[in-house]
């Protein structure tokens, strides 16, 4: 089945830092990914959307200049999370649109991000 | 108000019992409705989806859903352990290259 590999599961580091989530297809070609953001116990926010080539586009009320999105290849899209600060500190997850209709979205295992 | 409404739960059962989870809409242009299941730490994933109204069943699990009332459900029968889980609701206008809509779940455990 299809599989997405998010990496890495668990990142801890310092206020201002920058932070690198990727997200890959392993086993088909995704001409478009999704991230998300999850606080405990509330709903996925869809953050924006990432079409291959081309800018991502995000919702209401995301910083795009805060959260890079690059979706370079047909199967990595890469969410950077520029000068974090604690209120960074979320689970962020990523799906990846697989073509196929029994699958709507195929979510990755999502990376925990705890900015000190 | 919230697109999607879910109650977070907890709701705890016994094995075997059957399970009925809920979520409300308020926007009747939605067409697609999904259920998933996200363990602790980990990505959600499909357990079934739905176009417009009526039911769909797939083993233990049925999926039902209420346009008119902006109401669908998911029933789980012979309820297990290992379906302790949280359950995420979502609804989408469109099947694909769309956002999806998600309840905040509702948090399942069923004791052995």
């Amino acid at each position: 089945g299809a599989v997405v590999s998010q990496h890495p599961s668990r990142v801890i580091c310092k206020s201002g830092t920058s932070v690198k989530i990727e997200c890959r297809s392993l086993d088909f070609q995704a001409t478009t990914m999704f991230w998300y953001r999850q606080f405990p116990k509330k709903s996925l926010m869809l953050m924006a959307t990432s079409n291959e080539g081309s800018k991502a586009t995000y919702e209401q009320g995301v910083e795009k200049d805060k959260f890079l999105i690059n979706h370079a290849s047909l199967t990595l899209s890469t969410l950077t999370v520029t000068s974090a600060h604690p209120e960074d500190s979320s689970f962020y997850i990523c799906s990846a649109d697989t073509g196929d209709s029994n699958q709507p979205q195929h979510f990755g295992d999502g990376t925990r991000l705890s900015i000190l | 108000q919230k697109e999607v409404e879910q109650d977070p739960g907890p709701l705890s059962v016994p094995e075997g019992a059957i399970v009925s989870l809920n979520c409300t809409y308020s926007n009747s242009a939605f067409q697609y409705f999904m259920w998933y299941r996200q363990y602790s730490r980990k990505g959600p994933e499909l357990l079934m989806y739905t176009y417009s109204s009526g039911n769909k069943e797939d083993g233990r699990f049925t999926a039902q859903v209420d346009k008119s009332s902006k109401y669908i459900s998911l029933f789980i029968r012979d309820s297990q352990p290992s379906d302790s889980a949280t359950y995420l609701c979502a609804m989408s206008f469109t099947y694909n290259f769309n956002k999806f809509y998600f309840g905040s779940g509702t948090k399942l455990n069923v004791k052995p």
